[in-house]
């Protein structure tokens, strides 16, 4: 078993819906960290939280540190918003990634 | 300004080949990472140093060696290329230890 588990693997939505990608995890972490690959390959560091929320955009990341889960939720989502979201959970010196959220957003 | 630079880009190379893939970064962070990707876009760490000591070194075999000339370097060299070594090879870099990464623009390895 992984120890983050993301879900759901693929995801199809229409442009303007409200998304949420869950990550679940079984390890004490230090920080969650949220990434974004596009299409042509590259990554992005989305959010890195180890408690609360934070918000950057259209985008809102939330962590519940006893339950061990996070979310990434996306508003008003946009074509521009298809990729692989990666959710990766660190203890400082050992990460530990999820295996990704393919997101298609159709206008 | 690119913050993180791979070099190559691309790589095609034969089994049994030594081949090596230079990362920089010019953001003045203290830690900085190896990724591999495989066909399956899983991520999977490597290799990380910090101040250039590495500090995390994850079950690879002992033909991948990472070398760290200063602390905006980190090389990755590859021996005895195998068929399976065929992937993409992000390198990353963050401030101290598990900060938010900044990736470069990844190296595509194939090995023939």
């Amino acid at each position: 078993k992984n120890e983050v588990e993301q879900s759901p693997q693929n995801l199809t939505a229409q442009e303007g819906e409200f998304i949420t990608i869950n990550c679940s995890y079984s390890v004490g972490i230090s920080a969650l960290h949220w990434l974004q690959q596009h299409p042509g390959g590259g990554i992005v560091s989305l959010f890195m939280l180890s408690s609360g929320k934070k918000k950057h955009g259209r985008l809102i990341a939330t962590i519940n540190i006893q339950e061990k889960h996070s979310s990434l939720h996306i508003t008003a989502s946009h074509p521009r918003d298809s990729a692989v979201y990666i959710c990766a959970a660190t203890t400082g010196n050992q990460f530990y990634f999820g295996t990704g959220t393919s997101l298609t957003v159709i206008p | 300004d690119t913050a993180v630079s791979q070099t190559p880009k691309y790589l095609v190379t034969q089994m049994g080949n030594d081949k090596s893939i230079k990362c920089e970064q010019n953001l003045g962070h203290d830690t900085m990472y190896w990724y591999k990707q495989d066909s399956k876009k899983f991520l999977k760490i490597m290799f990380s140093y910090n101040n250039k000591e590495l500090i995390i070194n994850e079950t690879v075999p002992n033909r991948f060696s990472p070398k760290s000339p200063d602390k905006a370097h980190l090389n990755l060299h590859i021996n005895s290329l195998e068929l399976g070594d065929s992937a993409v090879y992000f390198c990353a870099s963050s401030q101290g230890p598990g900060s938010e990464q900044y990736f470069g623009p990844g190296t595509r390895l194939t090995v023939t």
